[in-house]
């Protein structure tokens, strides 16, 4: 079947310690995404990509980063983790045309962080 | 101003019963698009049900419909005959496409509803 798979589904690191996320979809969409979702709130975007084209949201820290190498994968690096990093973090997928942009968003099973 | 309102942070449906989860929605745009997603404890978000700005039918997925009142701007997800497994958190989001750029792929999520089905 085709899908959104990410791992590790559960990562625990140290403060301050690097730590990269990864994600990878067999939809062949041309959008993926990042959000961030902490405990009992909505999913915040972090950034996307259109096909190599990276979009940062304006209020994503520096600390942030991403890497989409090729059309299946995308990575999300945390270069110093802080204990507020700590939350579950989704990847999605979309197809958008300009005939069609309203394309559902797919998502991946999420990584659940945790920041010692 | 919030873009998409979901008012009730929690709800209780008695299993086999109907239930509406309620979200309105705050755009000057005239076209866009409206999603309702499940996430169950596991974490992953589940794609439910779309509505288009300038569809005229209410649409529905099995058990799934959704209440689209474009004047009052709501887009309640109407959820048939409850099953246990329909306990999750739900979200309403849309997307707008007023203008061009990185926004225009982005979805506005509520806060969610909290639905527990009781047996």
């Amino acid at each position: 079947d085709a899908m959104v798979i990410q791992n590790p589904r559960y990562q625990v690191t140290q403060f301050g310690k690097p730590v990269t996320l990864s994600c990878s979809q067999t939809l062949n969409h041309n959008v993926m995404y990042w959000y961030q979702q902490k405990s009992s709130q909505a999913p915040k975007l972090l950034f996307h990509y259109y096909d190599k084209d990276f979009n940062n949201e304006a209020d994503t820290p520096d600390n942030f980063q991403s890497r989409r190498p090729n059309t299946s994968f995308c990575f999300l690096d945390i270069r110093s983790p802080g204990l507020g990093d700590a939350a579950m973090y989704l990847c999605a997928t979309s197809i958008h045309t300009p005939l069609a942009p309203y394309n559902e968003q797919f998502f991946g099973p999420g990584t659940r962080l945790t920041v010692l | 101003a919030q873009k998409i309102t979901q008012t009730q942070p929690g709800m209780f449906v008695q299993e086999k019963e109907a239930v509406t989860l309620d979200c309105t929605y705050d755009t000057s745009d005239q076209s866009y698009g409206l999603f309702w997603y499940k996430q169950p404890s596991s974490g992953e978000m589940i794609f439910l049900i779309y509505q288009g700005s300038y569809d005229e039918q209410n649409a529905t997925e099995g058990r799934y419909s959704l209440n689209f009142q474009k004047a009052r701007k709501s887009a309640n997800l109407v959820i048939s005959a409850s099953q246990l497994g329909d306990s999750a958190m739900y979200f309403c989001a849309m997307r707008e496409a007023g203008y061009s750029g990185a926004g225009s792929y982005q979805l506005t999520f509520g806060k969610g509803t909290k639905l527990s089905v009781i047996p």
